[in-house]
């Protein structure tokens, strides 16, 4: 069975960093592309970043383009978050998704999410 | 990169049949047969109900059928009940990056 769970989150001043890992299971990892989406407290859900299956071709929101790095490591099975300059408008649930087809660049269609892992930016 | 356009709500009654559209742009929805839509119950994860406009994944009930028409997608529920009760989310792929809709919160009466 397919399972994804991420960690890393919790609380950290403006202007800090943190990393979020998500590690696969259950399915060939090196095979899917994979996304982080989030959700700020009571907003809807907002697509952070994707990466493509072999890790070669990364996108980004405008929101975090420049500040957040992702990557993934294929052989580990995990996904990462390096966030940077971190703002208070960053402060949510973050998941990371799975890619429904195989061997695409650019994840768009999510059939497995883990749980998600909260961050929150304040002083 | 702006967010597709759901209706902030929407309400029926169970066994009633209920719409949700989804405008994008002609770079996004308008331009791929992309689409797809996630049921939310907060405290889980989203789940996956349609994807590529039409298609439902396995084990998802047939009273939820997608559709598209020019920039707009739709997502349609018939036979409402009350576990469909959800935040419900429109996505489409857009090239470099992926928009989700605001999110449509299901009120079943």
């Amino acid at each position: 069975e397919e399972q994804l769970l991420e960690s890393g989150g919790g609380l950290v001043q403006p202007g800090r960093s943190l990393r979020l890992s998500c590690a696969a299971s259950g399915f060939t990892f090196s095979t899917y592309a994979m996304t982080w989406v989030r959700q700020a407290p009571g907003k809807g859900l907002e697509w952070v970043s994707g990466i493509s299956y072999s890790g070669d071709n990364r996108y980004y929101a405008d929101s975090v383009k420049g500040r957040f790095t992702i990557s993934r490591d294929n052989a580990k099975n995990t996904l990462y978050l390096q966030m940077n300059d971190l703002r208070a408008e960053d402060t949510a649930l973050y998941y990371c998704a799975k890619d429904l087809r195989s061997f695409t660049l650019i994840g768009d269609v999510f059939d497995y999410w883990g749980q998600g892992t909260l961050v929150t930016v304040s002083s | 990169q702006s967010a597709l356009t759901q209706p902030r709500s929407m309400s029926g009654s169970p066994g009633q049949s209920v719409t949700i559209s989804c405008t994008g742009t002609s770079s996004d929805v308008g331009a791929y047969n992309y689409a797809s839509w996630y049921q939310h119950h907060p405290g889980k994860a989203p789940k996956l109900v349609i994807y590529d406009v039409t298609k439902r994944p396995s084990g998802v009930p047939d009273r939820f059928s997608g559709s598209k028409s020019g920039n707009t997608a739709s997502l349609t529920i018939s036979g409402l009940q009350a576990e469909d009760e959800a935040d419900y989310y429109c996505c489409s792929y857009a090239t470099t990056s992926v928009l989700f809709g605001g999110g449509t919160k299901l009120i079943v009466l």
